[in-house]
């Protein structure tokens, strides 16, 4: 199996400007998480999904940030308009139900001039 | 509600010295305990993992770590440490949060691991 596949892995954008991450979970995994990594704030869960349904949206930050699961294998993270302070890591990770492991992408590192 | 304290933001260990890297946590119910590497613009990558059972788990690269519930303990340990071994290490756990909740994790804030010749 590939991983999960984050896209892009590097995003530079200006200030209002909308940002869109894409994630492909793991074949068959039912479970999706987004997280954010900063300095400041480490790892935060933002958002997870459970058979394409968001289950616990409450990491989201701000209502600029939203996130959808359409299919079973894709997934985005939306932040409209976007700024400086949401420079950071996203992270997705997938995981199968009954299982205890979350297998992560590579990452996203985003950054907001 | 969990929580997780890694003491050390930063370790600093000679090639071929023990590593200790010190995990801490809160759970209101039995947890899952895990450990994870990051490697430099990399995704995190589970080293182990305690659920029950042993409490002395072993997992990649000669590391491994002991669920010591009485301290609320799961500190990672590797007896010799190598150059490669250099990287950001993660505590987590794992508990359920209401009733037919899934299991999430909750990270600490995470040590890193530097490892002179």
């Amino acid at each position: 199996d590939a991983g999960v596949i984050q896209s892009p892995r590097h995003e530079v954008t200006e200030m209002g400007q909308e940002v869109t991450l894409r994630c492909k979970p793991i074949s068959g995994h039912d479970y999706l998480f987004w997280y954010r990594q900063t300095m400041m704030r480490g790892l935060e869960l933002l958002i997870y999904f459970n058979n394409n349904v968001p289950i616990d949206d409450s990491g989201m930050p701000e209502d600029r940030f939203s996130a959808k699961m359409p299919n079973a294998s894709f997934s985005t993270l939306k932040i409209q308009p976007s700024e400086p302070r949401d420079s950071a890591v996203y992270f997705c990770a997938s995981r199968l139900t009954g299982e205890d492991t979350q297998y992560f992408g590579p990452g996203t590192r985003l950054t907001v001039l | 509600a969990q929580s997780v304290t890694q003491l050390g933001s930063h370790v600093s260990v000679s090639e071929g010295a023990l590593v200790l890297l010190r995990c801490n946590y809160s759970s209101s119910v039995p947890p899952y305990l895990f450990w994870y590497v990051q490697y430099p613009n990399q995704g995190l990558q589970l080293l182990l993992k305690y659920t029950t059972g042993a409490t002395l788990v072993k997992g990649i690269n000669g590391f491994e770590a002991e669920f010591k519930k009485s301290e609320t303990s799961f500190h990672l340990t590797k007896p010799s440490a190598h150059m490669s071994d250099a990287a950001e290490y993660f505590c987590a756990v794992s508990d359920i949060l209401g009733a037919g909740s899934a299991r999430q994790l909750t990270f600490g804030s995470g040590t890193q691991l530097t490892v002179l010749p």
